[in-house]
């Protein structure tokens, strides 16, 4: 069965690092895309950033351009997401997601990142 | 941007109910509209693709429908593990938006 487990999260000041993982496995993972969706804390869901299964091409949501990366590693099946500059806005849960051909059919169970000082 | 907005923001309801939940584009998406459940401290949980498909697993009771603009997914009767929010996603054009959720809870 498809499993996606989120690591790597954490408290981290303003302006501050953090990498995010997804270990994938159940499916083929370098034959899909993958997503990054969000969730602050008692709001709704925000899509993040999504890579294609070749990498061909990377999207992201406006806030996070230029200061978050997503990438993926097939040897290892793992998705990541670079996040750098954070900000308070960017505390939320971080889900890993596969993509199921323009739906999001699979979710991991989310990482927290809080941002603060 | 494609806005996406739902109605009711929330609804209370009785096992055995019949629910419909209403979801609007900005700008045409075609069938690109997806619907999800988020059970309290739990991921979300894919229900309805494509507008009208239903997830591989997911009880018949659930369906979507609509294209264009206007969608709604119904439950056709309200289960005690439907209580939950749910949420619509459009996925014709990035950034893929959510709806802001609709909250179903016990009356």
């Amino acid at each position: 069965q498809v499993q996606l487990v989120e690591s790597g999260g954490g408290a981290v000041q303003p302006g501050g690092s953090l990498r995010l993982s997804c270990a994938a496995s159940g499916f083929t993972f370098s034959n899909y895309g993958m997503h990054w969706v969000r969730q602050a804390p008692g709001k709704g869901l925000e899509w993040v950033a999504f890579i294609r299964y070749d990498e061909s091409n990377k999207y992201y949501e406006d806030s996070v351009k230029g200061r978050f990366t997503i990438s993926r590693d097939i040897s290892k099946n793992t998705l990541y997401l670079q996040m750098n500059s954070l900000r308070a806005e960017d505390t939320a849960v971080y889900y890993c997601v596969k993509d199921g051909d323009s739906y999001f059919d699979f979710w991991g169970q989310g990482t927290q990142v809080t941002v603060s000082s | 941007d494609i806005q996406m907005t739902q109605s009711p923001s929330s609804l209370s309801a009785s096992v055995g109910d019949r629910v419909t939940i209403t979801c609007r584009a900005s700008q045409s998406i075609t069938s690109y509209l997806n619907w999800y459940q988020q059970r309290p401290g739990k991921a979300p949980k894919l229900l309805i693709y494509a507008a009208s498909s239903l997830q591989s697993g997911v009880p018949s009771r659930f369906s979507g429908s609509g294209s264009g603009t206007d969608f709604t997914l119904t439950i056709s009767s309200l289960q005690p593990e439907d209580f939950a929010t749910y949420y619509c996603q459009q996925s014709d054009t990035t950034p893929f938006t959510f709806g802001p959720g609709t909250k179903v809870d016990i009356k």
